[in-house]
């Protein structure tokens, strides 16, 4: 049974670094799969932020690019989430999730349960 | 590029209601389409793949497609449950992004 967990800081300073961890269990991550990051807030809806595959191979949004690091550890079966100069626009529920397939466009077919993220001083 | 759907949809149980995901600039042909369902206070899951495939357990009563002509994708419910009451989310690529539709809340009455 895949099962992903997001875990990390529930609030954030602006300007400040919002890092996530995402551990999976029931499936090793250098399987043939893309591990991604996606948020959701009322005002934005699903984004897509960026993928990692167990090789160090990565894809990011353009619009986060400048902002974003997606890193993984395989030796801990995790992978993390790092964006950098936070405003309350960012403040979302952040969910990993992991693509059914190792090719680019492969559907997101297990989710983590989502951890909410606030930007505020 | 831009996947729009419906705000919102509502249909009575047993009947069919279809949603509509269009998309604003490159072929809707061209990349593959997912729809997700997404219940209050829960993560989304894949209903729809790869247009028209069906993941192991969701039932037969949705189905989906693609038309070139209109550039759009559809999700079908048929013979609806109380229990596909739900927000249902589109999503489809490019080179560079993966993009998801605003989202659409079906009210099953």
């Amino acid at each position: 049974q895949v099962h992903l967990q997001e875990s990390g800081p529930g609030l954030v300073k602006p300007s400040g670094t919002l890092s996530l961890t995402c551990a999976v269990s029931g499936v090793s991550i250098s399987s043939r799969n893309w591990w991604s990051w996606v948020r959701q807030s009322p005002g934005r809806g699903l984004e897509w932020i960026g993928e990692i595959y167990h090789t160090g191979s990565l894809n990011y949004n353009p619009s986060f690019k400048s902002r974003v690091t997606v890193s993984v550890d395989k030796s801990t079966n995790q992978f993390s989430l790092n964006l950098t100069s936070v405003t309350a626009a960012d403040t979302a529920l952040y969910y990993c999730a992991r693509a059914r397939n190792d090719w680019y466009g492969g559907t997101f077919d297990y989710w983590g349960q989502g951890a909410l993220v606030t930007v505020s001083s | 590029f831009i996947l729009t759907q419906p705000h919102s949809v509502s249909e009575s149980p047993g009947k069919t209601v279809t949603i509509s995901c269009t998309r604003s600039s490159g072929s809707i042909g061209d990349n593959y389409v997912q729809w997700y369902q997404q219940r209050p206070g829960s993560s989304p899951t894949t209903v729809i793949y790869e247009d028209d495939q069906r993941l192991s357990g969701v039932p037969d009563r949705f189905s989906g497609s693609i038309d070139t002509s209109s550039n759009s994708a559809s999700l079908t419910i048929s013979g609806l449950k109380t229990e596909d009451e739900a927000d249902y989310y589109c999503q489809s690529y490019d080179t560079t992004n993966k993009v998801f539709g605003g989202g659409t809340k079906l009210t099953v009455l």
